[in-house]
């Protein structure tokens, strides 16, 4: 099993519509969450990070984290063709470890 | 400089060669991260450092893999007798690294490395 894992897509949402995407970790021990977002040939950039179970919120995005379910999720409302990357999950365990990355979910905007 | 900065941004190198790959951290930032990213996963960590100290170096595959942060500012990846294998994007991420919270990791525009 990967210590973190999403469905590598690709998910396929109309303009406008939510798109949610998944991830799931293996180490109860995490402490730290984050989303990238990867264009195609692009380096990973940060959109969100998430420390607390519940919801948090930027613009058009929005983090879920449920520890005891092991789960983070990332909803991206209203979604825009520019929204079309894949979408990386990662978890660290504490300041200044290794982030571990999922494989990414690939979704694609369709106008 | 605003951000992480890496070159060269691609490399080409004959199997055999050593390559030398460079990531300049956003200034202040105490912890470094290389990763090793194939086309279509997610990025692999490779090593960490903190400050001048490498942490952790569990994920470099080979011994023909050594990075350095000498003065803990620059850091340096060093491949040696590259391999086809090797060829794949190199990114390097800085942090500042303060307590449980504030971990976000910043990436550079990587090293597109082709091994020939």
């Amino acid at each position: 099993q990967k210590e973190v894992e999403q469905n590598s897509g690709p998910l396929s949402v109309p303009e406008g519509a939510i798109a949610s995407l998944n991830c799931t970790y293996s180490d109860r021990v995490s402490q730290s969450f984050f989303w990238y977002r990867q264009y195609s040939g692009k380096s990973p950039e940060l959109i969100m990070s998430i420390y607390s179970n519940g919801d948090k919120e930027d613009g058009r995005f929005t983090a879920q984290l449920n520890k005891a379910s092991q789960y983070v999720s990332l909803l991206i409302r209203d979604s825009q063709p520019s929204d079309s990357a894949t979408y990386l999950c990662a978890v660290n365990k504490a300041a200044g470890n290794k982030l571990t990355f999922g494989g990414g979910t690939r979704v694609l905007v369709k106008p | 400089g605003a951000g992480v900065s890496q070159s060269p941004r691609y490399k080409v190198a004959k199997r055999g060669q050593d390559v030398a790959l460079r990531c300049d951290p956003i200034s202040g930032h105490v912890s470094l991260f290389w990763y090793q990213q194939a086309l279509g996963q997610g990025p692999e960590f490779l090593t960490y450092f903190q400050n001048e100290a490498q942490l952790d170096k569990s994920g470099l595959p080979s011994d023909r893999f050594f990075a350095e942060r000498p003065e803990g500012s620059v850091s340096t990846l060093k491949i040696q007798r590259t391999q086809q294998e090797d060829s794949a994007v190199y990114l390097c991420a800085s942090s500042l690294y303060q307590g449980t919270f504030n971990t976000e990791a910043f990436f550079g525009q990587g090293t597109r490395l082709t091994v020939v």
